[in-house]
């Protein structure tokens, strides 16, 4: 299968830790979306790679987020300091430079206790 | 502000029994209108992209179309595996890719 994949599927924390999400886009997509869905909710939008430069943030990725795509190849999504709000999961997609059709990982599910 | 509505929020209807689900959106130049579904616990999986008022796409028991204000999600002679929750996204011209999601409408349906 090559589509996009997410480590690890799940992941249960205590308030106060820090945690790392990776992602890895379909072979070629140069650009890399990060979202976040709770519960009943549709996907929020995080952040956007163009291969390695991050050019977009949304004013939900507090300062204790940061992602990266070191070679605009995978990526890392980190939560510093986990707080409970941040239970829900948490979806990578990647798309072609020509389309707009973003295809989405399976997610990571985060829940902090 | 691009914003995204989806109703009804969860539908239930008979094997065989066909409907739409309504995705209402206002957004500042439409690139894009995509239609996802999502069964529990997986990521979502594309379905369609509309671009342009009076377009229409067919897959299986599944037809989009789009005008101006407005997406319809029409389902014919659904079966049980056609359950789970369909989300509609927009994608502006300007700015990011990124898409903004209505919250999504569950569909069961029942044998």
């Amino acid at each position: 299968d090559t589509g996009v994949s997410q480590d690890p599927r799940h992941k249960i924390t205590k308030r106060g830790q820090n945690v790392t999400f990776r992602c890895d886009p379909i072979s070629e997509h140069n650009r890399l979306y990060w979202y976040r869905q709770t519960l009943g909710q549709g996907p929020e939008f995080l952040t956007y790679f163009q291969n390695e430069a991050q050019l977009e943030k949304s004013r939900l990725l507090s300062d204790r987020f940061s992602a990266e795509r070191p070679k605009g190849s995978f990526s890392t999504l980190e939560i510093q300091r986990t707080e409970q709000g941040d239970s829900a999961m948490y979806l990578c997609a990647s798309s072609f430079r020509q389309s707009e059709t973003q295809y989405f990982g399976p997610g990571t599910r985060l829940l902090v206790l | 502000e691009d914003q995204v509505t989806q109703s009804p929020e969860a539908l239930r209807l008979q094997e065989g029994e066909s409907s739409s689900l309504n995705c209402s959106y206002t957004v500042s130049g439409l690139r894009g209108l995509f239609w996802y579904r999502q069964d529990p616990g997986k990521g979502p999986e594309f379905l369609f992209t509309l671009y342009s008022a009076g377009e229409e796409k067919e897959k299986e028991r599944l037809k989009a179309t789009l005008t101006k204000k407005e997406s319809f999600l029409h389902i014919t002679a659904p079966k049980p595996e056609d359950s789970a929750t369909y989300l509609c996204a927009v994608q502006a011209l300007e700015g990011a890719q990124k898409l903004v999601f209505g919250q999504g409408t569950r569909l069961t349906i029942n044998p």
